[in-house]
């Protein structure tokens, strides 16, 4: 069974740098074809996805913001890091990372989600 | 990016009701697209995949149609457990890019 956890602040300020941590258990990114991305949700807009990372260390950002963003990977803790520099209020969100289907660009399974506000 | 146009932004329908989402792709997807749920506090959940492909374990009465660049989404039977928003989501090629979202409530 896989699944995700996400964890990281709740509350940064404003040109802070943010990293978030998913942990995942069920699957490992030392297999082929394997990738963990982050999506986020800011209240009350739709769904925005960020990064991702694959098992050979492939790396994939959304155009619009990365410049602001790095993922990494830890296949030894089972983690994926993702840090994003120069928060905003308007990166208040929900973050979420998540499994991709290999071989395709889609998320089949979701860990819950961290709430992250950015205010000073 | 290819934009992706999800309607309506809410709906409120009986349970037991027929309900209909519809998603425009600005560019052709082919079968390319997926629908996800979300409630408040849960992981989300993938439920249909390649258009019209139902996600192990999802009810038989969530259902996708369409190719190109007009998907439907149908929820046959709506159900209490049914509340929440749903997003079609294109996956053609990266960036990757979601609906604006369905909030679907019961009247």
């Amino acid at each position: 069974q896989i699944t995700l956890k996400e964890s990281g602040p709740t509350l940064v300020k404003p040109t802070q740098t943010l990293t978030l941590t998913c942990t995942f258990s069920g699957f490992s990114l030392n297999t082929r074809s394997v990738g963990v991305g982050w999506i986020r949700q800011p209240p009350g807009k739709a769904l925005e996805w960020l990064a991702l990372i694959y098992w050979n260390d492939d790396k994939r950002y959304s155009p619009s913001l990365n410049s602001r963003l790095t993922i990494a990977k830890d296949t030894s803790k089972s983690q994926v890091v993702l840090t994003m520099t120069n928060m905003d209020p308007v990166d208040t969100a929900t973050y979420y990372c998540a499994h991709f289907r290999p071989n395709y660009y889609y998320m089949d399974v979701w860990g819950k989600g961290t709430t992250v506000t950015v205010s000073s | 990016d290819i934009q992706m146009t999800q309607s309506p932004s809410s709906l409120s329908a009986s349970v037991g009701d027929r309900v209909t989402i519809t998603c425009q792709a600005s560019q052709d997807i082919s079968h390319y697209l997926n629908w996800y749920q979300l409630k408040p506090g849960k992981a989300p959940k993938l439920l249909i995949y390649d258009a019209s492909n139902l996600e192990t374990g999802v009810p038989s009465r969530f259902s996708g149609s369409g190719s190109r660049t007009d998907f439907t989404f149908t929820i046959s039977s709506l159900q209490p457990e049914d509340v929440a928003t749903y997003y079609c989501q294109r996956y053609d090629n990266l960036p990757l890019t979601f609906g604006g979202g369905t909030k679907v409530e019961i009247k």
